[in-house]
């Protein structure tokens, strides 16, 4: 069974533009989360996607945003991207999210924003 | 801040020993995963255990959680080098897929 497939894998920005990372979940796993990590503030959860709804966000600013497709992959989208956004984001599927599911990560797409 | 709290940050160990690493959280939870990672790349998930489990093992990993206390330590036994990373522990609160992280354990074995 194929795992979590982020793309890209390294990313490199200017601080202005917008950016769109992709997550392909394991096959039959219908939830999809967004984690930031940085050094200074560790894994940070940025929001998880159901059935292309959005159940749950993180506190981060409005210029963070995703969606789902009926296929289960999904996407984030930064706008207006600021050197602090430069981070690993990683993504990660379960089959329903919560309540004893387990969570399987990406590789991670590693942002730098210059 | 909602995070756990890891300890110790970081770990370095010679290759037989054991390594053990705990993890504690503030609000009541419905499963607690653990999680390593080699060098800034994905989470590799290694064990979950439920709220109403004591104690779990998959091969040298040893799991265990103390609910009255929050709390859980994940302890590798007879450890190889190739255990070097940094592991995490994610607990689950039921909040719609959200894990909440520790700020890790970095472990080196040394051979």
């Amino acid at each position: 069974k194929a795992g979590v497939t982020q793309t890209p894998r390294y990313l490199i920005k200017t601080r202005g533009q917008q950016v769109t990372l992709s997550c392909s979940p394991i096959s039959g796993h219908r939830s999809v989360s967004w984690y930031q990590q940085t050094p200074g503030q560790g894994l940070q959860f940025l929001f998880e996607y159901f059935s292309e709804t959005q159940r749950n966000k993180g506190n981060f600013p409005g210029r963070f945003s995703g969606r789902q497709f009926s296929n289960s992959r999904s996407e984030m989208n930064v706008s207006t991207l600021e050197l602090g956004d430069s981070a690993l984001y990683l993504c990660a599927s379960s089959i329903k999210g919560g309540d004893l599911t387990e969570a399987f990560f990406g590789q991670g797409t590693r942002l730098t924003v210059v | 801040s909602q995070q756990g709290e890891e300890d110790p940050q970081a770990l370095s160990i010679q290759e037989g020993e054991n390594a053990t690493m705990n993890c504690s959280y503030k609000t009541s939870i419905n499963n607690l995963q653990w999680y390593r990672q080699n060098s800034g790349r994905g989470l590799v998930h290694l064990i979950l255990i439920r709220s109403n489990e004591r104690e779990k093992h998959s091969g040298r990993l040893r799991v265990t959680l103390d609910t009255s206390k929050k709390s859980s330590s994940l302890l590798i036994t007879a450890s190889r080098a190739a255990d070097t990373a940094s592991y995490f522990c994610a607990t689950d609160h039921n909040q719609g897929g959200k894990l909440i992280f520790g700020q890790g354990t970095e472990l080196s074995v040394k051979p």
